[in-house]
């Protein structure tokens, strides 16, 4: 059973549409990072997200962290084939043990 | 640059002959994790170790084992391989007192 589960967990667009994943979990974390990865390579951080209710933007990235700090999004707007990747979220409890989702993976066609 | 790599890339080895995989960081982080990723699963956690001569087991940590000798290697190591543990591996390290991990590029073993 995964801690984190994340939906949809494959997602094919055309460029220039919007889109938002979801990363959902019955537990509690104090902190939660959403990662991008790419083929044959590891993943690289691309948000934390600390207090509930959080909403970061990182160019057309929109993330929210959820009120009670269980579930968080990840919405992008005007996909281009350069976000085409595999978005994995983490969750950090407060001893900083982290647990990972099973990813969703993106596919932006031009 | 500081940077994290892993050696070797790709792997081919057979059942229950023991195989080693490197990980080594320049960054200076205390804390360095493994990780294996399977499709379905994510990533999970093999072991971690939050500074010389400190090893813990993480999640799945059988039939795996790792040492610290150093602050800059944490090397992991199938005392006898199987064909479940046929994965990509993934090498991290983490500064203490931070959230953000630095990952390696991956290992990919296969094991026949």
């Amino acid at each position: 059973t995964q801690l984190l589960e994340q939906s949809p967990q494959f997602l094919s667009i055309q460029e220039g549409e919007n889109l938002t994943v979801y990363c959902n979990s019955s537990s509690v974390f104090s902190s939660l990072q959403w990662y991008r990865q790419e083929p044959g390579e590891g993943p690289v951080l691309l948000v934390t997200v600390v207090t509930g209710g959080e909403v970061k933007k990182l160019k057309r990235l929109t993330f929210q962290f959820g009120d009670a700090r269980k579930d968080s999004s990840l919405h992008i707007t005007a996909a281009q084939p350069g976000d085409t990747g595999l978005y994995l979220c983490a969750g950090a409890s407060n001893n900083n043990d982290m647990r990972f989702g099973a990813g969703t993976r993106l596919t932006v066609k031009p | 640059d500081a940077e994290i790599t892993q050696s070797p890339r790709h792997k081919i080895t057979e059942t229950g002959r023991q195989v080693t995989l490197a990980c080594h960081q320049t960054w200076n982080h205390n804390n360095m994790f493994w990780y294996r990723q399977d499709l379905g699963h994510g990533l999970r956690l093999i072991h971690y170790s939050y500074g010389v001569q400190d090893t813990n087991k993480g999640e799945v940590s059988d039939g795996y084992s790792v040492s610290r000798s150093n602050t800059e290697d944490l090397p992991l190591t199938l005392e006898s391989a199987a064909s479940s543990q046929t994965s990509v591996y993934f090498c991290a390290s983490r500064a203490g007192g931070s959230s953000e991990q630095f990952f390696g590029p991956g290992t990919r073993l296969t094991v026949l």
